[in-house]
């Protein structure tokens, strides 16, 4: 299995600061078709999951653009420009390139 | 508005079978070009892909639970579901059902217990 390793794991961010959380695969996602598919995903306290971004750097819609995605290969980042308060979370970045799909271990996003 | 909707048991007991349904609302099972799909978390822990099926029927499985599970479509229900067999205490998880990734349902708490 691919593994999706991410940090930090716990990101304590002050309100109105950058935040930035890296995820590192173990086996390169570009797939055969020359798309990488790496996702990213915020799940709120009680909440489900939801996306937030796919194929590295797709936004989704609703999702604000204080928040980025970038990377390639192995290597990716997500960034929130500015964090707010709804921001409070944890976050994962999950491979669709490989079977089976796996997620990292997850970063939780709070306020200092 | 698409929407889905896990039921089943909240408790199993062990050694016997988790089944759950999603309520699909907003989209047709039968054409929608998405895949429909399992993804666990036990409590406090990380995501764990299930299993998925496309409409043409067309499925896949975690090879770490390929030997226990089962995804099926009703598609005159709308509704797609997963059983889970000889569950143990390590089954116990939120199940969501989920539309590609971009739809997820509330999901349900099931806790594997005598």
């Amino acid at each position: 299995d691919v593994v999706m390793t991410q940090s930090p794991l716990s990101l304590p961010v002050t309100l109105g600061q950058p935040a930035s959380i890296s995820c590192r695969s173990s086996q390169s996602l570009v797939y055969s078709d020359g798309n990488t598919y790496l996702n990213w995903f915020q799940q709120r306290p009680g909440q489900s999951p939801r996306r937030l971004f796919y194929k590295v750097s797709n936004r989704d819609s609703g999702v604000p653009d204080r928040f980025s995605g970038s990377g390639s290969g192995t290597d990716f980042t997500l960034k929130i420009s500015r964090v707010e308060a709804e921001d409070v979370g944890v976050y994962y970045c999950m491979q669709g390139t490989h079977w089976p799909r796996t997620f990292g271990q997850g970063t939780k996003v709070e306020i200092k | 508005q698409l929407q889905l909707q896990e039921s089943g048991p909240g408790l199993v007991k062990p050694s016997e079978t988790l089944s759950l349904i999603c309520t699909v609302s907003g989209d047709s099972i039968s054409s929608s070009t998405y895949y429909w799909g399992w993804i666990r978390q036990p409590p406090g822990k990380g995501l764990e892909w299930i299993a998925n099926i496309y409409r043409t029927g067309s499925t896949y499985y975690n090879p770490s639970l390929k030997s226990r599970v089962t995804i099926s479509v009703d598609t005159s229900k709308n509704r797609f579901s997963l059983n889970l067999t000889s569950v143990t205490a390590a089954d116990t998880a939120v199940y969501y059902c989920v539309r590609g990734l971009n739809t997820w349902g509330q999901g349900t708490l099931v806790t594997v217990s005598s």
